[in-house]
């Protein structure tokens, strides 16, 4: 399995516009997660989703950002309008399910915005 | 308030080298505690991971121990290698949910030669 694949690797954005992170888990995985990390704040889980309906999206840090996973193989973080504050790196994760189990995660998506 | 407060927050070692890393944790109730390994500019891999009833797993030169009761864990390096200089995360779930974890800051470890 080529394990989880998220894209872009890099973007760099002007501040206003919309951005599209995309996540594909690993196949046969049941959970989701999506992760953003920070110098400042470290590792903080935005929100979790499991048999592709979202758990717990308490982590969401305001209504500018939105997740879904329309389907088993496919997960979008979706941030409109972006800001600078937003620049991080974002980790998409997944496992088979639930905490108990090793989750694995994606090389990120380093966000920029200028 | 459930916290995760990971020790010390960098370490230097030279190769060849054992190293501890520690993690205390306050998190109520317990599930599981994981440590993860992070290598600069990827994404975090999982070392280890351990349920109430675990004291001590191993995976290869890393091994973790983990005291339920005193709600500490440690990891040890054996014999590390530049390979292992990267930042070891300790993270720990309070239920079964896995979106209820609490993430320790990290330990930056650096292995020189």
């Amino acid at each position: 399995d080529a394990g989880v694949i998220q894209s872009p690797r890099h973007e760099v954005t002007e501040m206003g516009q919309e951005v599209t992170l995309r996540c594909k888990p690993i196949s046969g995985h049941n959970s989701l997660f999506w992760y953003r990390q920070t110098m400042m704040r470290g590792l903080e889980l935005l929100i979790y989703f499991n048999n592709n309906v979202p758990i717990d999206d308490s982590g969401m840090p305001e209504d500018r950002f939105s997740a879904k996973m329309p389907n088993a193989s496919f997960s979008t973080l979706k941030i409109q309008p972006s800001e600078p504050r937003d620049s991080a790196v974002y980790f998409c994760a997944s496992s088979r399910q639930g905490a108990a189990t090793e989750a694995f995660f994606g090389q990120g998506t380093r966000l920029t915005v200028v | 308030k459930n916290q995760v407060e990971q020790s010390p927050q960098s370490l230097i070692i030279l190769e060849g080298k054992n190293c501890t890393l520690q993690c205390n944790y306050t998190v109520s109730p317990f599930s599981n505690l994981r440590w993860y390994k992070q290598d600069t500019g990827r994404g975090p891999v999982s070392l280890t991971i351990m349920t109430f009833s675990e004291n001590t797993k191993s995976n290869g030169r890393y091994t973790a121990t983990l005291d339920a009761d005193t709600k500490q864990s440690s990891l040890h390096i054996t014999a590390s290698q530049l390979s292992d200089s990267a930042s070891y995360i300790c993270v720990v779930s309070g239920d079964t949910n896995a979106g209820k974890s609490t993430f320790g800051d990290g330990t930056t470890l650096t292995v020189k030669p």
